[in-house]
């Protein structure tokens, strides 16, 4: 069965720093993987979305890469801000009409 | 605009009583869900469906109902054999079928549901 970790669970960094979040699956043989955010108490945002064949998907800030062989994904997050400030969730997908498998998030916080 | 409604936002039902959570969808996608989201234990399947009139169970249906009778629609009914019902439960859709590239998942806005 698909295990997704997601390490660390929390990270606190100053505005304008870039960081790493990093998320592991342990069944090689994925479809795609999304990234989300989450704001306290709200829906999940989609952020990237990453095909089996890709390496790596850009919106803005954001870069994510995904290495299927070794089972991770990182979201790069360049120039925090304190609005960046939510819960960061991976999920992968195992085939075309499989159900996503999801990591327990990464939550971040930026100090301005 | 396109996006998942679910209401209402906030609900409060005493133990004992079923309850039914709305979801609704206008972005024509096949393919619903509802998840339920505790802390510290991510996001959990409850019930999903590929297409009208059929659904599936997913990892945590127990105390659980579902019905699928319209595309855009899939309301979620926690009944009282639901021994924890208190949570946040989200709602998404994706396209289940053709170019994979379409399969992104989207999510409504959630319903905080507490049973005192």
């Amino acid at each position: 069965k698909q295990e997704v970790t997601q390490i660390p669970a929390a990270l606190s960094v100053p505005e304008g720093e870039n960081l790493v979040l990093n998320c592991s699956f342990t069944d090689s043989a994925i479809y795609n993987l999304q990234w989300f955010r989450q704001d306290p108490g709200k829906g999940l945002t989609s952020l990237l979305l990453i095909q089996s064949s890709q390496r790596e998907q850009t919106s803005g800030r954001l870069n994510a890469s995904l290495d299927k062989s070794s089972g991770r994904s990182t979201l790069y997050i360049a120039a925090s801000q304190p609005g960046d400030s939510a819960t960061y969730l991976c999920a992968v997908r195992q085939s075309g009409y499989s159900t996503l498998t999801f990591g327990k998030g990464t939550m971040l916080l930026v100090s301005p | 605009d396109g996006g998942i409604t679910q209401s209402p936002k906030y609900l409060f039902r005493k133990e004992g009583q079923n309850v039914t959570l709305s979801c609704e969808q206008n972005l024509n996608h096949d393919a619903m869900y509802w998840y339920r989201q505790d802390p510290g234990q991510g996001l959990r399947l409850i019930y999903y469906s590929q297409i009208v009139n059929d659904f599936q169970k997913g990892d945590i249906a127990e105390g659980y109902s579902v019905s699928r009778e319209k595309k855009e629609s899939f309301p979620l009914t926690v009944t009282s054999a639901q021994k924890n019902p208190t949570a946040f439960y989200l709602c998404a859709s994706s396209i289940s079928s053709g170019r994979t590239e379409l399969y992104e998942q989207y999510f409504g806005p959630g319903t905080r549901l507490t049973v005192t």
